[in-house]
């Protein structure tokens, strides 16, 4: 199957700092991506949609001047979360739309830990 | 934001038991999803379903998309120590969203040996 790589695996940064998470299709080319956020023992709940060469869409409800997406080329997204505070810690995980495959398959990346102290 | 209802929440089962899940929404979907996830991991994909009425196997994993495309169900049969994870239902094609995949609630399945 499609291979996303998702970086890093985990992060532990300070209050006030910002973090990269980079999302990468490895042997496809994706013009959408996905960004989830899932805290413990819950569901993944979709934060925004990544689209190659314009502005990503928001779900209700999720920051974008804090949660900064960036999907520059075709088989990268990446997540910046700015001014990073504790309540921002949580599973943030990718996922990339291959079309190539004759059907609408969406594969996950291996996910990001972050922890803010 | 939107959740699909996913039951049971979790299940603790004997080894060599047969598993039933089953996913509902309020909304039409188009395509049907079913995946696990382990602990520290993204959600691997298990079965895609894309037809109403459509039941699809993959090893000891049968899943069925119903017919009135709001919802589906999964059964492991024989389930092994392995199985262990959280299984997340998925819908995507949601009328006005068509690239958005909601996920259930999730169904999280202990196997004891």
């Amino acid at each position: 199957g499609a291979v996303v790589s998702q970086h890093p695996s985990w992060v532990i940064c300070k209050s006030g700092t910002s973090v990269k998470i980079e999302c990468r299709s490895l042997d496809f080319q994706a013009t959408t991506m996905f960004w989830y956020r899932q805290f413990p023992k819950q569901s993944l709940m979709l934060m925004a949609t990544s689209n190659e060469g314009s502005k990503a869409t928001y779900e209700q409800g999720v920051e974008k001047d804090k949660f900064l997406i960036n999907h520059a080329s075709l088989t990268l997204s990446t997540l910046t979360v700015t001014s990073a505070h504790p309540e921002d810690s949580s599973f943030y995980i990718c996922s990339a739309r291959d079309r190539g495959q004759g059907r609408e398959k969406l594969f996950f990346g291996s996910g990001t830990q972050l922890s803010v102290l | 934001g939107q959740q699909l209802n996913q039951s049971p929440q979790s299940m603790f089962i004997q080894e060599g038991e047969d598993v039933s899940m089953n996913c509902t929404s309020s909304s039409i979907f188009n395509t049907w999803l079913w995946y696990k996830q382990e602990p520290g991991e993204g959600p691997v994909l298990l079965i895609a379903l894309y037809k109403a009425g459509e039941l699809t196997s993959n090893g000891r994993l049968t899943a069925q998309f119903g017919i009135t495309r709001k919802d589906s169900f999964l059964n492991i049969s024989a389930s092994i120590p392995s199985d262990v994870g959280i299984y997340f239902c998925a819908g995507q094609g949601e009328a006005g969203a068509t690239n958005k995949l909601i996920f259930g609630t999730g169904t999280l399945l202990a196997v004891q040996p």
